[in-house]
């Protein structure tokens, strides 16, 4: 099976960096994406790494590691509309609909404060 | 727009029924993916169909079934509905058999009242 944790909620400041962390288990890993979801509408791509190390994509980064089964997603000059939830997804293993599925977690809700 | 169309966007109705839950995927997409959103839970994977045909399972109960036709919409059917099944179903569609990333559609909000 697979398990995906990240936390459930984290506060920060307008103009400042957040860091959210996911560590995953599973089974027939190919990647690790992460999505960002406003409430009530549908999650967004934001980012994936298959391979070790850091993506960089404007204000949003994603770090991954694959033998610590950890990874990060960095924002950069918060927003006020950054506040949303931030949902860390591994792509394969059996929960998520096979080689090709995503199992999510239950999502980081952040909060940003003027 | 994401490319993915979800209908109808909200459905009331009452215990015991049978609502049916519509998906057309982005033009080029073979993958059909139906997840449930309920309040307190992530984004439970349910089904996937890929050209029409089950590709794999999650924690769909059986009183939900769904299909993908040859013009590669597929739909949801939720029957006995009970008040837990209260949720944002979303339906995402990828390229190929999967990969690189989802995109999903704007979800249809259903309560049962």
């Amino acid at each position: 099976g697979q398990n995906i944790d990240q936390p459930t909620e984290m506060t920060a400041t307008e103009g400042a960096i957040v860091q959210i962390n996911c560590t995953y288990q599973t089974s027939g890993f190919n990647g690790l994406f992460w999505y960002q979801q406003h409430a009530g509408e549908a999650p967004t791509f934001l980012s994936y790494n298959v391979l070790d190390g850091l993506e960089e994509k404007g204000r949003f980064s994603s770090f991954l590691s694959r033998s610590k089964g950890y990874s990060y997603l960095l924002l950069k000059e918060l927003q006020m509309k950054d506040s949303a939830s931030y949902l860390c997804a591994a792509l394969g293993g059996e929960s998520g609909g096979g080689a090709d599925g995503l199992t999510f977690g239950k999502g980081t809700h952040l909060i940003i404060q003027p | 727009d994401s490319g993915v169309t979800q209908t109808p966007k909200h459905l009331i109705t009452a215990t015991g029924q049978r609502v049916t839950l519509r998906c057309s995927p982005r033009s080029g997409d073979l993958s059909v993916y139906w997840y449930q959103q309920s309040l307190d839970q992530g984004l439970q994977f349910l089904i996937q169909y890929y050209n029409g045909e089950e590709r794999a399972k999650g924690n769909i109960l059986e009183r939900f079934s769904a299909q993908q036709f040859p013009d590669l919409h597929s739909e949801l059917n939720l029957s006995s509905l009970e008040l837990g099944d209260s949720a944002l179903y979303f339906c995402a569609s990828s390229t190929t058999g999967g990969g690189y990333g989802y995109t999903f559609g704007s979800g249809t909000r259903l309560t049962v009242v």
